[in-house]
């Protein structure tokens, strides 16, 4: 089975500093993981993905994360917060193979502090 | 535009009542998914679908019934069975040959019970 773990359910970071939010997953399989964006009274958006291609992600709107197998974790990052940041952010694991059921973290709430 | 529609957006059902939620999607994708989203607990898998006429049993798919007659439709009847019904639904699709984790998501449809 997998899970996800985000640690900190609401995050508040300084428009201009660093945006990091971590993410650690446990899988009994090689992993793949997902990190997605929802915005207020919205569905989810794909962010970024690790498929077993590079371990460094980057994706939409800045964001990147790093696949550290050593550590089980896959932490999103992106070096100058923006207002239009401001939304809740999961983490997601899936098994490469096998029924690939999609297990969400809990999520963190970011807010943007102008 | 091709996306995944979902409604209505708003619902409110008296208790004992059964209520159905739309989710048609015009993408030509396989899989459809229905998600329940609580506040700071992520997204549970209710039910899922692969093909048409065949569908599984999510994490919490008590109280809840699902069918998929045809390919783009999967609606969601959440029945008086459901002790706490009141919570946001997210509908969800992937194509083909995509990991796992490759959804995409319609915008909701929130529920509340009076």
């Amino acid at each position: 089975a997998q899970s996800v773990t985000q640690l900190g359910s609401h995050v508040s970071v300084s428009e201009g500093a660093l945006v990091l939010l971590r993410c650690n997953y446990s899988s009994s399989v090689p992993p793949y993981l997902f990190w997605y964006v929802q915005y207020p009274n919205q569905g989810l958006q794909l962010l970024l993905k690790y498929t077993s291609a590079a371990t460094l992600v980057k994706g939409i709107n800045g964001f990147e994360a790093e696949f550290k197998k050593s550590e089980t974790s896959f932490h999103l990052t992106k070096p100058s917060a923006h207002m239009s940041d401001a939304a809740e952010y999961f983490c997601a694991v899936s098994p490469m193979s096998g029924n690939n059921r999609l297990a969400f973290g809990k999520g963190n709430q970011v807010v943007v502090i102008p | 535009d091709g996306g995944i529609t979902q409604s209505p957006k708003y619902l409110f059902r008296k208790e004992g009542q059964n209520v159905t939620l739309s989710c048609e999607q015009n993408l030509n994708h396989d899989a459809m998914y229905w998600y329940r989203q609580d506040p700071g607990q992520g997204l549970r898998l209710i039910y899922y679908s692969q093909i048409v006429n065949d569908f599984q049993k999510g994490d919490i798919a008590e109280g809840y019934s699902v069918s998929r007659e045809k390919k783009e439709s999967f609606p969601l009847t959440v029945t008086s069975a459901q002790k706490n019904p009141t919570a946001f639904y997210l509908c969800a699709s992937k194509p083909s040959g995509r990991a796992a984790g490759e959804l995409f998501f319609g915008e909701g449809s929130r529920l509340t019970v009076l």
